[in-house]
């Protein structure tokens, strides 16, 4: 079955440590995304791919940094410049940029800080 | 940018009928679509709305009006399994001109016996 996994389910982050979430889509889809999920505030945008090696800066980018080497892959990593990294992360993909009424979302990664 | 509001909580019996409002401030508007997600899930994409009117998919319907800037999700016979959060997202543009749906906080649908 095509899907969008997501890996780790659950992360611990140690003060002053980067973190990197994995992504992949097997939907082959062009378009990926990164939400930020906090109770109580809906799902905020990280970063966004439309296409393979680009990407652009979503709502909240600052402190998270990503790649898309790959079509099926986008992963998220989070710096240690994120000073409040706890929280759900989720991945989402869509045929294409354009037609991103339809979101594929992956299970998320909960993230922890020690 | 975009913002959008939707109760925090709704709650409703077991085979009752609920409405869930969404009203959005956005530059630009291509479209509202609706989420469910049950607690620690993945969100599932419900029903989206790009012209003004009713859209029915079995026991979900969904409604815009694009002149009042508003919405609503209609949930049907309500089921327990139905207690969940909904979120509405509306494509509006970014800082870079893609269009990218943003998400609103989400409403809690609590269903009871």
């Amino acid at each position: 079955d095509g899907g969008i996994t997501q890996s780790p389910k659950y992360l611990f982050r140690k003060e002053g440590q980067n973190v990197t979430l994995s992504c992949e889509q097997n939907l082959n889809h062009d378009a990926m995304y990164w939400y930020r999920q906090d109770p109580g505030q809906g799902l905020r945008l990280i970063y966004y791919s439309q296409i393979v090696n680009d990407f652009q800066k979503g709502d909240i980018a600052e402190g998270y940094s990503v790649s898309r080497e790959k079509k099926e892959s986008f992963p998220l990593t989070v710096t240690s410049a994120q000073k409040n990294p706890t929280a759900f992360y989720l991945c989402a993909s869509s045929v294409g940029e354009t037609t991103n009424e339809k979101l594929f979302f992956g299970s998320g990664t909960q993230l922890s800080v020690l | 940018g975009q913002s959008l509001e939707q109760p925090s909580e709704v709650t409703a019996v077991e085979g009752a009928i609920v409405q869930i409002n969404c009203t959005y401030q956005t530059s630009g508007f291509y479209g509202l679509s609706w989420y469910q997600q049950h607690d620690g899930g993945a969100p599932t994409f419900l029903s989206y709305n790009a012209l003004d009117g009713l859209e029915e998919t079995g026991r979900f319907s969904s409604f815009l009006s694009r002149s009042d800037s508003y919405g609503y999700l209609l949930l049907q016979e309500l089921q327990m399994k139905d207690s969940a959060s909904y979120f509405c997202a509306v494509r509006g543009p970014t800082s870079g001109g893609s269009y990218i749906p943003t998400f609103g906080r989400g409403t809690s649908l609590i269903v009871h016996p």
